[in-house]
């Protein structure tokens, strides 16, 4: 029974480049939530996709978006990237749109930018 | 905005003993709250979590307490065992946004 499977492991980009993350929720699982977790803090809410329509939007640039795609798929992409943009980014998987239960994370992508 | 805070960095117990991880938050709207234990390269996994109409919830070896006049939490681990050894968040949310806002985490460290 596969997690939530998240593409690349780990990353290298130039800043001003562009990078594309990927994330497989658990099957069945309809709700994709995206996050960022710098080193030192804990994950800051980026995204959270729910039937393929955006359902929530953390305090983001408009250089990071996504998108969920009819298998619930999900793609977070960031424009022009920045030093500061290098952090952990977790992709967070649930049946519903509303929780009253913890999310099921992947293992993350590390970004690092130099 | 840090609307969750967890002011101890760091917390080291002995195996056997009591483990009690607090967390404190500023925004009232909060009704729903989580706590994620996480390994190295690994994501956070879901603890036990508790809705703001309780004050007390447990699971095993945890109980998570809630205290909304303080708007404080904690999370008691008995007895702790070395395998607890991880970084332990707290998490909560508003609402029907599924927004969950983080701690900064607290590293627990079990010793045989």
């Amino acid at each position: 029974d596969a997690g939530v499977t998240q593409s690349p492991t780990h990353l290298i980009k130039t800043r001003g480049q562009h990078v594309t993350l990927r994330c497989s929720p658990i099957s069945g699982h309809k709700s994709v939530s995206w996050y960022q977790q710098v080193l030192g803090q804990g994950p800051q809410f980026i995204f959270q996709y729910y039937e393929k329509e955006e359902r929530g939007r953390g305090n983001f640039p408009d250089r990071f978006s996504a998108r969920q795609f009819p298998n619930y798929s999900s793609e977070l992409n960031v424009n022009a990237l920045l030093l500061g943009d290098s952090a952990l980014y977790l992709c967070a998987s649930s049946e519903r749109q509303v929780l009253n239960y913890g999310y099921t994370f992947g293992s993350g992508t590390r970004l690092t930018v130099v | 905005d840090q609307q969750v805070k967890q002011n101890s960095p760091s917390l080291s117990v002995q195996e056997g003993r009591i483990s009690i991880l607090n967390c404190d938050y500023t925004n009232s709207m909060f009704d729903y709250f989580l706590w994620y234990k996480k390994y190295p390269a690994e994501g956070p996994t879901f603890l036990i979590s508790i809705s703001s109409i309780k004050d007390k919830n447990e699971d095993g070896r945890f109980t998570v307490f809630l205290n909304k006049s303080a708007k404080h939490l904690s999370l008691h681990i008995v007895p702790s065992q070395p395998g607890d050894s991880a970084v332990y968040f707290c998490a909560a949310s508003a609402g029907l946004v599924n927004d969950m806002r983080f701690g900064a985490g607290t590293r627990l460290t079990v010793k045989p």
